[in-house]
């Protein structure tokens, strides 16, 4: 089977970074997903890795390192509203295959 | 963007009894789409790969005959669960692939299936 693995839960306070790693062991690797989810809702697209190195995106960035097998999602000056669980999605083939998701509380 | 409406966004049903979940791409067609569900504070299992004019690829362990996959159209995938149980009570959530691409897919918004 597939084994992605990201920590469950991380606590920041408003305005910081937070850096969500996932580690990856795959039978196959066409690319990195990283998405937001708020509770109830539909996940969210926020960003997409196929080659080794630094994507920027506003406040989120993301890694990728294929060598390794590892990715990380860096959320720079928090808010309130980014409390909410962020999924690691290996694309394998045409199939996305999904970590379990960290929960990122942010606290005033 | 390409949108993926789903419907219903909730249904509550009785036990024994069959629901059905819409996947529409609004906007894009989608030879593929991708039917998942999601347990409380869990991710998302892939159940299914519906593929528009043939038979639906499903995963290890996703019973084909209770969850019926009908991909008739390139804009329209649907989701029946038969006979549904208390534990079928899920959040299920789709996604399509629009043509011509192999990687970004787009989510619906969910449904949410509680059965009584």
């Amino acid at each position: 089977g597939q084994n992605i693995d990201q920590p469950t839960e991380m606590t920041a306070t408003e305005g910081a970074i937070v850096q969500i790693n996932c580690t990856y062991q795959t039978s196959g690797f066409n690319g990195l997903f990283w998405y937001q989810q708020h509770a109830g809702e539909a996940p969210t697209f926020l960003s997409y890795n196929v080659l080794d190195g630094l994507e920027e995106k506003g406040r989120f960035s993301s890694f990728l390192s294929r060598s390794k097998g590892y990715s990380y999602l860096l959320l720079k000056e928090l808010q309130m509203k980014d409390s909410a669980s962020y999924l690691c999605a290996v694309l394998l083939g045409y199939k996305l295959s999904f970590g379990a998701g960290t929960t990122v509380t942010v606290r005033a | 963007g390409a949108v993926v409406s789903q419907h219903p966004s909730r249904v509550i049903c009785k036990s024994g009894t069959s629901v059905k979940i819409e996947c529409r791409s609004l906007d894009f067609q989608a030879t593929t789409m991708f039917w998942y569900r999601q347990f409380p504070k869990q991710s998302l299992m892939l159940m299914a790969t519906s593929n528009e004019g043939s038979k639906a690829t499903y995963e290890q362990g996703v019973e084909k005959d209770k969850f019926l996959i009908n991909h008739a159209s390139l804009t329209l995938s649907t989701l029946t669960v038969t006979s549904a149980h208390p534990e079928d009570s899920s959040f299920y959530i789709c996604s399509a692939l629009p043509v011509g691409t192999g990687t970004e897919a787009f989510f619906g918004q969910g449904t949410r299936l509680t059965v009584v």
